[in-house]
């Protein structure tokens, strides 16, 4: 099964609303999680089961989708929140990430 | 403090073998999967391998499998990669996961990496 994120990158005002989505070949359910990862720093997981905010990940941060299609959303665009974020299917293996969507500020 | 931290990294020829391992700390190593993922310079993450608690259930990526092999101690609370066979492409960063067993559960928690350096 393969990850398609799009897009590959973004340029956004602080404030703004920003949408990534991630696209399944195949349906994985609701076996979908959204990483952020800073430069020099491991990823951090956000979001799991599609919509599952992780506890302490801000609330401006939400996911959607099921079956093949997901987004991530931040809902107002932060400087902090300049990084790399990636999709990952984990409901059977390989564990696939999708290839990154690097997002900052304009 | 929770955590993961990954040790074993270092510079080694291709061809070459490297064990790397991968600490847990003041958690219940045996309530959760592990997983290794990588990170190329300056490229995505690659998920390479997952084992479950008991060690019954232990998945590759098509790129490492047979050269690469998953292990755990749950004594020790330690995770571990044995790589073989290495090649210039597997030069990356190498990170340690935990994956709950819950239904829903992903990877909540990475370690910080150890950075492997295949060059002759």
């Amino acid at each position: 099964i393969q990850m398609t994120q799009s897009p590959s990158s973004l340029s956004a005002s602080v404030g703004d609303r920003v949408t990534i989505t991630c696209r399944a070949s195949q349906g994985i359910s609701n076996y979908l999680a959204w990483f952020q990862q800073k430069p020099g720093k491991a990823p951090k997981l956000l979001i799991y089961g599609a919509s599952t905010l992780q506890p302490g990940v801000p609330s401006r941060f939400s996911g959607s989708g099921s079956g093949t299609d997901f987004t991530l959303t931040i809902s107002s665009l932060q400087p902090e929140d300049v990084a790399t974020y990636y999709c990952q299917k984990y409901d059977s293996a390989p564990r696939t990430f999708g290839q990154g969507t690097k997002v900052d500020i304009k | 403090e929770v955590q993961l931290v990954e040790s074993g990294g270092g510079l080694v020829q291709p061809g070459g073998s490297l064990r790397l391992s991968c600490a847990a700390s003041r958690f219940t190593f045996t309530s959760y999967s592990m997983n290794w993922i990588r990170q190329a310079p300056g490229k995505g993450l690659e998920w390479l391998a997952y084992i479950n608690v008991g060690s019954t259930s232990i998945f590759y990526a098509d790129s490492v499998r047979g050269r690469f092999t998953i292990s755990r101690d749950n004594a020790k609370n330690s995770l571990y990669l044995q790589m073989n066979s290495l090649r210039d492409e597997d030069t990356a960063i190498y990170y340690c996961a935990r994956e709950g067993t819950g239904r829903f559960d992903a990877f909540d928690m990475w370690g910080q990496g150890t950075t492997v350096t295949v060059s002759s």
